[in-house]
């Protein structure tokens, strides 16, 4: 069973507009970490933004905010105000308690959401 | 700041030969882990290691063995190369500290060509 789901393969968005990339996540474990990392086409991975199982709020760093929900195990990235420059493929990671259950090791990727920012 | 070094960033290798990806971090970092990323398949956790002196299985571990040769280094080994394993291969290295973790860093990726 995938343990990260990205169902949308592509997304646009015209610049300056609000888009919304959607993940879903399926684990047992009561506390795990999730991320959100941008890869352009020039091919490094940037990490953006981070959210811990246990916190309250929605994480935020800058344009970019976390929208978890827990119960449903979402974990979509809103990024507010597209730029041109956010045009590039968007990963969604889940790090969960490695088979011991004693670290945390393991540290699953989906499959990826390639955003297109219009003028 | 070298983060995570891979080498090599390129190589193409023919059907039943063997080489070896390194990667190394100048973090202090406990996790390592190897990743392939193939069109519409996201990145595939092929193998990790929590922390030195362990290592797991990913996704798609079959075809490769990896070394934590250290705290800082964690090769990639395929023994011998098929055209199903052409593909980008990216190193990665991140630690936990408790709720708080920090994000994985990666390198600049091997791209990795079987004929």
């Amino acid at each position: 069973a995938q343990k990260i789901t990205q169902t949308q393969p592509g997304m646009f968005v015209q610049e300056k507009e609000a888009v919304t990339l959607d993940c879903t996540y399926d684990t047992s474990d009561q506390s795990y970490g999730l991320f959100w990392y941008k890869q352009p086409s020039s091919g490094e991975m940037i990490f953006l933004i981070y959210q811990g199982s246990y916190d309250e709020q929605n994480a935020t760093e800058g344009r970019y905010s976390l929208n978890f929900q827990k119960a449903r195990k979402s974990a979509n990235l809103v990024i507010s105000a597209s730029q041109l420059g956010d045009s590039a493929m968007y990963f969604c990671a889940m790090r969960e308690l490695d088979a011991g259950g004693t670290s945390y090791g393991k540290l699953t990727f989906g499959q990826g959401t390639i955003l297109t920012v219009h003028p | 700041n070298a983060g995570v070094t891979q080498t090599p960033k390129f190589q193409v290798l023919k059907t039943g030969q063997s080489m070896t990806l390194q990667c190394a971090q100048d973090m202090n970092h406990n996790s390592m882990y190897w990743y392939r990323q193939d069109p519409g398949m996201g990145l595939r956790l092929i193998y990790y290691s929590a922390s030195e002196g362990t290592t797991d299985k990913g996704e798609v571990p079959n075809g490769y063995n990896v070394s934590r040769l250290n705290k800082r280094e964690f090769s990639l080994r395929l023994e011998s190369a098929a055209p199903s394993q052409t593909s980008v291969y990216f190193c990665a290295s991140s630690e936990w500290t408790g709720e708080g973790s920090t994000e994985a860093f990666f390198g600049q990726g091997t791209r990795l060509t079987v004929v």
